[in-house]
């Protein structure tokens, strides 16, 4: 039992160049979501998944797109990278977002665009 | 709105010194959720606890304590005793309810705890 993995661990990315950040979890999970961490500015939501097929935009989605073709897996995708997109990247899951159930957290994925 | 404050950036104590991390919420639901998470420098966020609005009864788990008041909108947490390995960033965070009718976490900027032998 994995949990929730991320793939790729570390990235850089020259301004324009696009990439995806794969999210994997293995605990059935309806819920999926993608995070990025700043300096001082705690997780911010990107987007968030409530069940396969099904995606919805979060606190600061600009510049981000995201698919979750299968019920394991979350897709974020920067199509046009920009400098202030380096962060870290962190996806959630968790059983339930009706109830509050505790998101479970993947390692991150340290992006740096330049 | 919804908002969640740490006010102390940074605290640095000795080991054995018990320490107290602040965390104040804003909400306007009646229903919410309160979460602890622990981010030690590897970098992975760790769950620690889940508390929700109806109870408010304090919680023990070993070295660690939880005080929640509704009243003043809190919810600290206290290391007893801390350790070298009790050193990491402690974000509160704050389970709402989206426009959507979806729940949401929303974090505070975290506190960064060290712990000196």
């Amino acid at each position: 039992n994995a949990g929730v993995t991320q793939t790729p661990k570390f990235r850089v990315l020259k301004t324009g160049q696009s990439m995806t950040l794969l999210c994997a979890q293995d605990m059935n999970h309806e819920y999926m979501y993608w995070y990025r961490q700043d300096p001082g500015m705690g997780l911010r939501l990107i987007h968030y998944s409530v069940g396969e097929g099904t995606t919805a935009k979060g606190e600061v989605p600009d510049g981000y797109n995201v698919s979750r073709l299968k019920k394991q897996n979350f897709l974020l995708g920067l199509e046009s990278a920009a400098p202030s997109q380096t962060s870290v990247y962190f996806c959630a899951s968790s059983y339930s977002g009706g109830t509050s159930y505790e998101q479970y957290f993947g390692p991150g994925t340290r992006l740096t665009v330049t | 709105a919804q908002k969640v404050t740490q006010a102390q950036t940074e605290i640095s104590v000795v080991e054995k010194e018990d320490v107290t991390l602040d965390c104040v919420y804003e909400t306007r639901d009646t229903t919410y959720y309160l979460f602890w998470y622990k981010q030690p420098p590897s970098g992975e966020l760790v769950f620690l606890i889940r508390r929700n609005s109806f109870d408010e009864q304090n919680e023990i788990s070993g070295r660690y304590s939880w005080n929640f008041q509704k009243s003043t909108s809190s919810f600290n947490f206290t290391i007893t005793a801390s350790q070298v390995v009790d050193s990491a960033v402690y974000f509160c965070a704050l389970s709402f309810l989206m426009d959507t009718g979806r729940r949401a976490l929303t974090f505070g900027s975290g506190t960064r705890l060290q712990v000196q032998p």
